[in-house]
């Protein structure tokens, strides 16, 4: 069964500074993966995603992930991070076309959530 | 236009009590996502619709759970029996219709805060 594991629960940076968040996935093949960003009382929004092709991919507000085969992580990244990023994070991946036509097309699995809190 | 809407936002409920949560999808979105977001976790898959059918419920945790969307739009999530542990958000997505070899994003509702006392 496919796994995702955040490490890190919360993070605290400086406004300003940059970020990295983990994500670590667990699956046979090569799933999509995704980045989510939660707010207080918000839906889940979508940041960006990777399918295939460049193993770095650009996203909403700024944020970017690299995608690394060797290491099963999809990292995300932002070079300068803003008071509004203060939210939850959360890495998911969907098993991809080795199972579109499967029963499992368009199911995620969500990592358990990096909560952010910006510094002033 | 509209996002997907949940109704409602909050329900609290006693122990025993039977509940249902309902799900607006985006117009025209033929397939339709139930997840569980438990305090401090991410959102767990409950079911899958894709038009009036339910074509992957694995995520239910018991037989207390039951989905239904009978005209292929609005779904409502129905919980008997309610006990303290089904406490948790109830997220809705929803997303275009499925097209061999391409995934469509799932748009998300805020959700319903469910609290089981």
């Amino acid at each position: 069964a496919q796994s995702v594991t955040q490490p890190d629960i919360h993070i605290t940076v400086s406004e300003g500074a940059s970020l990295e968040l983990r994500c670590n996935y667990s699956y046979g093949a090569t799933p999509y993966l995704f980045w989510y960003v939660q707010s207080p009382g918000q839906g889940l929004q979508l940041l960006l995603k990777y399918f295939s092709g460049d193993t770095l991919v650009q996203g909403i507000k700024g944020f970017e992930a690299e995608f690394k085969r060797s290491q099963s992580s999809f990292n995300l990244r932002k070079p300068s991070v803003h008071w509004s990023d203060a939210a939850e994070y959360f890495c998911a991946v969907n098993p991809g076309l080795s199972n579109a036509g499967g029963t499992s097309y368009g199911k995620l699995t969500f990592g358990q959530g990096t909560i952010l809190t910006v510094h002033p | 236009g509209a996002g997907v809407s949940q109704t409602p936002s909050n329900k609290v409920t006693e122990k025993g009590k039977y509940v249902e949560l309902r799900c607006d999808p985006i117009s025209g979105h033929t397939a339709l996502y139930w997840y569980r977001q438990s305090l401090g976790q991410g959102p767990e898959f409950l079911i899958y619709f894709q038009g009036t059918g339910a074509a992957d419920d694995s995520g239910l945790p018991n037989d207390r759970f039951f989905a239904v969307r009978p005209e292929g739009s609005v779904s409502t999530l129905k919980i008997q029996r309610t006990e303290r542990g089904d406490s948790a958000v109830y997220l809705c997505a929803s997303s275009q219709t499925r097209t061999s070899g391409i995934y469509n994003e799932q748009f998300f509702g805020p959700g319903t805060r469910l609290t089981v006392l």
